[in-house]
């Protein structure tokens, strides 16, 4: 069975701490993104990936950044963590652009204090 | 940016019967999807329907493609307790890597 599998389901992090959220898979997609979903807004893209070393903003990139250093492995830094960043995040890949369905992973629910 | 926009926000219905959710958006697009979330997990894929086609079943789903009026619905028939859940559509345009999510229906099937 194809997966897509995030390394942690709940964080709890402190303010400022750097923070790091791995995902990977195992279905040698080409792209790969990373949302997170609050209450009310919905899916929000922070920033995808659609090569080993290459990188997009999403929506919402602001205090974000994202390592993709071999295919199956993106990694998303919260390079220091704020109470605001307390949410939801999922990663998800797929084979090629938007035409095809994604594949994602169960989640991270991420709890800054 | 939020293209999607499902409706209702909310849905509760008895066990057997058809659950219909819609889906309106705004610009062009190659694709449209659904996607199922349990509570707290990720989402799982369902169906995906392209422009050019009308109509795509999936078991006892069932997907609407109205590119005119830039809308979809989702029909699940014979409803079980098992298909509470939040549905998503979610919009890829031509040429995209990326597809853009609405905020969801919230579906509760009362057995």
């Amino acid at each position: 069975d194809v997966k897509v599998t995030q390394s942690s389901r709940y964080l709890v992090k402190r303010t400022g701490e750097k923070v790091f959220l791995e995902c990977v898979q195992d279905m040698d997609h080409e792209n790969m993104f990373w949302y997170r979903q609050d209450p009310g807004l919905g899916l929000r893209l922070i920033y995808f990936s659609y090569d080993v070393k290459m990188k997009e903003k999403g929506d919402i990139p602001e205090g974000y950044s994202v390592s993709r250093e071999k295919k199956e492995r993106f990694s998303l830094i919260l390079e220091s963590a704020s109470t605001n960043q307390t949410s939801m995040y999922l990663c998800a890949s797929t084979k090629d652009r938007a035409s095809y369905g994604y594949t994602f992973g169960s989640g991270t629910r991420l709890t800054v204090v | 940016s939020q293209q999607g926009e499902e409706d209702p926000q909310a849905l509760s219905i008895q066990e057997g019967e058809n659950a219909t959710m819609n889906c309106s958006y705004k610009t062009s697009i190659n694709n449209l999807q659904w996607y199922r979330q349990n509570s707290g997990r990720g989402l799982v894929h369902l169906i995906l329907i392209r422009s050019n086609e009308r109509e795509k079943h999936s078991g006892r789903l069932r997907v609407t493609l109205d590119t005119s009026k830039k809308s979809s619905s989702l029909l699940i028939t014979a409803s079980r307790a098992a298909d509470t859940a939040s549905y998503f559509c979610a919009t890829g345009g031509a040429g995209s890597y990326q597809l853009t999510f609405g905020k969801g229906t919230k579906l509760s099937v009362i057995p």
